[in-house]
């Protein structure tokens, strides 16, 4: 399976601040169809996730344009940008390149 | 707004066996490809398995390993999980996912004696 290493663990940040994870994958995600398919969660306290951004960079509906996503091959990054108190929580990427699906081990986003 | 709902998750004992459900509306379910997922009490998530449309096609993770079946019915617009011989390494959230794009809130399975 291919592994998805996260870091940092734990990220404290200020309300307006920035704040970056990263997502590394064993393996090149770039699938035999030219798309890379590296995904981004939030899962908020008691919530289960919901998608931020798919196929790296592409941010889902309703998802705003704080959040950007960028990389390629097997190194990818989440950017937050003027952290709000909704965006505190666990981060997850995800890729379905190649088979099974595998997580990372989630960046946990909390207040300094 | 598309929502799913699981259910039937409850305590179970080892070697038992289990049926979850998710209920779908919002979308044309028979459209969709559905996944299910699943969380563990230390918060990893694990992809299960999927199935197409028509329910004709299934994958699963080689963990599973044979012990979880995924199957739909369209005309209830209902997927389910059914698991057997369960382990204490099947305790955690089961979530319903349409193709890892939209979650439901979860069931919790235990698996304990």
């Amino acid at each position: 399976d291919v592994v998805m290493t996260q870091t940092p663990v734990s990220l404290p940040v200020s309300l307006g601040g920035q704040a970056s994870i990263s997502c590394r994958s064993s393996q090149s995600l770039v699938h035999s169809n030219g798309n890379t398919y590296l995904h981004w969660y939030l899962q908020k306290p008691g919530q289960s996730p919901q998608l931020l951004i798919y196929r790296v960079s592409n941010r889902f509906s309703g998802v705003p344009d704080r959040f950007s996503g960028s990389g390629s091959g097997t190194d990818f990054t989440l950017k937050i940008s003027r952290v709000e108190p909704e965006d505190l929580g666990d981060y997850y990427c995800l890729q379905s390149t190649h088979f099974p699906p595998t997580f990372g081990g989630g960046t946990k986003l909390e207040l300094k | 707004e598309v929502q799913l709902v699981e259910s039937g998750g409850s305590l179970v004992q080892p070697g038992g066996s289990l049926k979850l459900s998710c209920v779908a509306s919002g979308y044309t379910f028979s459209n969709y490809w559905m996944d299910w997922v699943r969380q563990t009490p230390g918060k990893s998530l694990e992809w299960i398995g999927e199935i197409n449309t028509d329910g004709s096609k299934t994958n699963y993770a080689p963990s599973i390993k044979d012990r979880f079946t995924i199957s739909r019915d369209n005309a209830k617009s209902t997927l389910y999980l059914q698991m057997s011989n369960v382990k204490s390494d099947d305790t955690a959230i089961y979530y319903c996912t349409r193709s890892t794009t939209d979650w439901g809130p979860g069931t919790m399975v235990t698996v304990s004696s």
